[in-house]
């Protein structure tokens, strides 16, 4: 079946400082990836994503290339800030036949920045 | 345009109690997603509704639960005769379809089971 596995967190970074968040999946066929950030006390959002091979998808700062000959999609932040920390989800969706759109969720990395 | 609202924010239950979980879908979004954040882990899906009909319950344990999405009115999550296990966070997330279309999630119902 599905499955997406994130780095073990949680992560603690000073601002400005480089993120890499990994993240591997294992699915068939070509799945959508994407990276979600949840704040505290909310739901989740979408950060980005990646719908096909070598897609780099990006947003605020963040990126993320989906890599299929290693079944990846990394996350990165060249500089990150105080209001970063937040828990970050990477998670795969399987498009048609009865997979209905539903997603697989890594376990979640806690990111928290220091000033 | 308000968002996928969730209620209640926050639910205490005894043990053998019956929960409700209610989810808005954002407007005009017929399709809705339960989610379970147990602790210390990730989201596991849970079940697929479009109005009225339950399209994909795969995730959902075989007893106590259930989940409706009529034709008027929010999604609504039952856990009958709760446990302590189902002490957990309860998402939903709604899009305006299946497969290639976001989701957009709630702010989740934290259910502490006593």
């Amino acid at each position: 079946g599905n499955s997406v596995t994130q780095m073990e967190g949680p992560v603690t970074l000073s601002e400005e400082a480089f993120l890499t968040i990994n993240c591997t999946y294992t699915a068939t066929g070509y799945p959508s990836l994407f990276w979600y950030v949840q704040y505290p006390g909310e739901g989740l959002q979408l950060l980005l994503k990646a719908t096909k091979a070598d897609d780099k998808g990006s947003n605020k700062g963040f990126e993320a290339t989906y890599r299929k000959e290693t079944t990846s999609f990394h996350l990165e932040k060249g500089s990150v800030q105080v209001s970063d920390s937040a828990v970050y989800f990477c998670a795969l969706r399987k498009s048609g036949g009865t997979s209905y759109g539903k997603l697989t969720f890594g376990q979640g990395t806690i990111l928290t920045v220091h000033p | 345009n308000a968002g996928v609202m969730q209620n209640p924010r926050h639910l205490v239950r005894r043990r053998g109690q019956e929960a409700r979980l209610r989810c808005s879908p954002m407007k005009g979004h017929s399709h809705v997603y339960w989610y379970r954040q147990l602790p210390e882990e990730g989201l596991k899906f849970m079940v697929y509704l479009q109005k009225e009909n339950i399209i994909d319950e795969s995730g959902m344990p075989k007893e106590r639960f259930s989940a409706e999405f009529p034709k008027e009115g929010p999604s609504i999550l039952r856990i009958q005769q709760v446990v302590r296990g189902d002490s957990a966070a309860y998402f939903c997330a709604s899009s305006s379809g299946q497969g290639r279309d976001e989701q957009y999630f709630g702010p989740g119902t934290r259910l502490t089971v006593t």
